[in-house]
């Protein structure tokens, strides 16, 4: 089983900074099956970046995502009051046809 | 647009069923994903379905009790959970997918109490 590990627990910081975000893989994951998602109190979760590095539609330029084999990485380049949100990775294994997701890192107001 | 059933009371030991209607679309291209996350916690994958092959997966914890169908006549997945303990206590939500796109219902409140 794939763990992934998500850090920091909590990223605190204003807007217009820069947010970079780690997703770790206890084993290596292939770049198209990491992705990244967003999500609001009380909404549903939103795809914002598929296989690594691309953007979902809709989704604005300023979150970018790279990485590969274990290290993955979510970079938003500068914060806008709406990005403050729980951000979640999540792999795709292809032996068990299975997701699973990390424990998320909160990014909130400094 | 993904509209999902409303919140239901469950007691331990029974199932709950839960529906995801898509509109404006026949399934034919999406996957559609169910996801769970129980109060104040993380996001946890339980399963998926193509609908256009009829084939679901699901996560290991949940396989013997779990159940993921597709109509798609009326674009419509269920996701039937049995066997219920107070550890299922959560929002399910479902999605609708295809690469580069998803589409979330509003998820649906299951509370396991006795």
């Amino acid at each position: 089983e794939i763990v992934l590990t998500q850090s920091p627990g909590t990223l605190s910081l204003s807007p217009g900074e820069r947010a970079t975000l780690s997703c770790r893989a206890s084993q290596s994951v292939s770049s198209s099956y990491l992705a990244w998602y967003q999500q609001k109190p009380g909404q549903a979760p939103r795809l914002l970046i598929y296989g690594t590095s691309n953007r979902a539609t809709g989704i604005p330029d300023r979150f970018s995502g790279s990485g590969s084999g274990t290290d993955f990485t979510l970079t938003i380049s500068r914060l806008e009051p709406e990005d403050f949100a729980v951000y979640y990775c999540q792999q795709y294994v292809p032996s068990t046809e299975g997701f699973s997701f990390g424990p998320g890192t909160k990014v909130d107001f400094k | 647009q993904v509209v999902q059933s409303g919140a239901e009371i469950k007691t331990p030991g029974s199932s709950v069923k839960v529906s995801c209607r898509s509109s404006g679309n026949t399934l034919a291209t999406y996957t559609i994903s169910w996801v769970r996350q129980a109060p104040g916690q993380g996001l946890e994958w339980v399963g998926r379905i193509v609908p256009i092959f009829g084939v679901a997966h699901y996560a290991q914890k949940f396989r013997d009790r779990v159940t993921i169908t597709a109509d798609k006549v009326t674009t419509t997945s269920y996701m039937e959970l049995t066997s219920l303990t107070f550890e299922d206590t959560a929002i399910y939500y479902c999605a609708t997918e295809e690469t580069g796109s998803s589409t979330w219902g509003q998820g649906t409140l299951v509370i396991v109490s006795s």
